[in-house]
């Protein structure tokens, strides 16, 4: 299986600070059309997960510009440029390019 | 709206089955790719397997034989069935459109437990 390794864990932060989550994958994550099927999805608590973004780069409607993802290959990140309060929770990296699909073990956003 | 709600027992006996049942509203489930991720006491989560919009079905090996995901179209509701529980299978259960999970239900906590 294809190994995600998340990075921090955790993460305390102040409302308006800047942070980064970096999600590395054991195989590329390139699929065989050319595309790269890494998602990021968030997890608030006592909610189901939501996705932010899919196939690295690409927000889903409604999620501000705030989020954005980069990244290729291995390699990949998720910013979030000035922290709100309701962008708390687990994020997670999922990919479903390899059989079978895995996720990251989670980063856990709290305020500092 | 589109909108997946889980339902079952929260409670199953070692050594037994666990059923599920997914509802699914305002998107047919003859479309796309369905199926089940389950959350582990921590923040693990774990892909089990889908149901295809043509009916077919693709599993985690690492659930061997255990695990089954059927459907009713004319309900609008796929199931999970998994077999020979064990304590490990606690977890909160959840349905989502699994091609790059747009969708996802509110969840199911399922506890293995004599």
């Amino acid at each position: 299986d294809v190994v995600m390794t998340q990075t921090p864990p955790s993460l305390s932060v102040a409302i308006g600070q800047s942070v980064s989550i970096s999600c590395k994958s054991s195989q590329s994550l390139v699929y065989s059309d050319g595309k790269t099927y890494l998602h990021w999805l968030l997890q608030s608590s006592g909610r189901s997960p939501k996705r932010l973004i899919y196939q690295v780069s690409n927000l889903d409607s409604g999620v501000p510009d705030r989020f954005s993802g980069t990244g290729s290959q291995k390699d990949f990140t998720l910013k979030i440029s000035r922290v709100e309060a309701k962008d708390l929770g687990v994020y997670y990296c999922a990919q479903t390019t390899h059989f079978p699909p895995t996720f990251g073990g989670g980063t856990k956003l709290e305020l500092k | 709206e589109v909108q997946l709600q889980e339902s079952g027992p929260g409670l199953v006996k070692p050594s037994q089955s666990l059923s599920l049942t997914c509802s699914v509203t305002g998107y047919s489930i003859t479309s796309n790719y369905w199926g089940w991720i389950r959350k582990f006491p921590g923040n693990k989560m774990e892909w089990m397997g889908y149901i295809s919009y043509s009916g077919s079905t693709s599993y985690n090996p690492s659930l061997k034989s255990r695990i089954s995901i059927t459907r009713d179209t004319s309900k609008n509701q796929f199931f999970l069935q998994l077999n020979s529980v064990t304590t490990e299978d606690t977890a909160t259960y959840y349905c989502a459109r699994v091609d790059s999970y747009p969708l996802w239900g509110q969840g199911v906590m399922v506890t293995v437990s004599s």
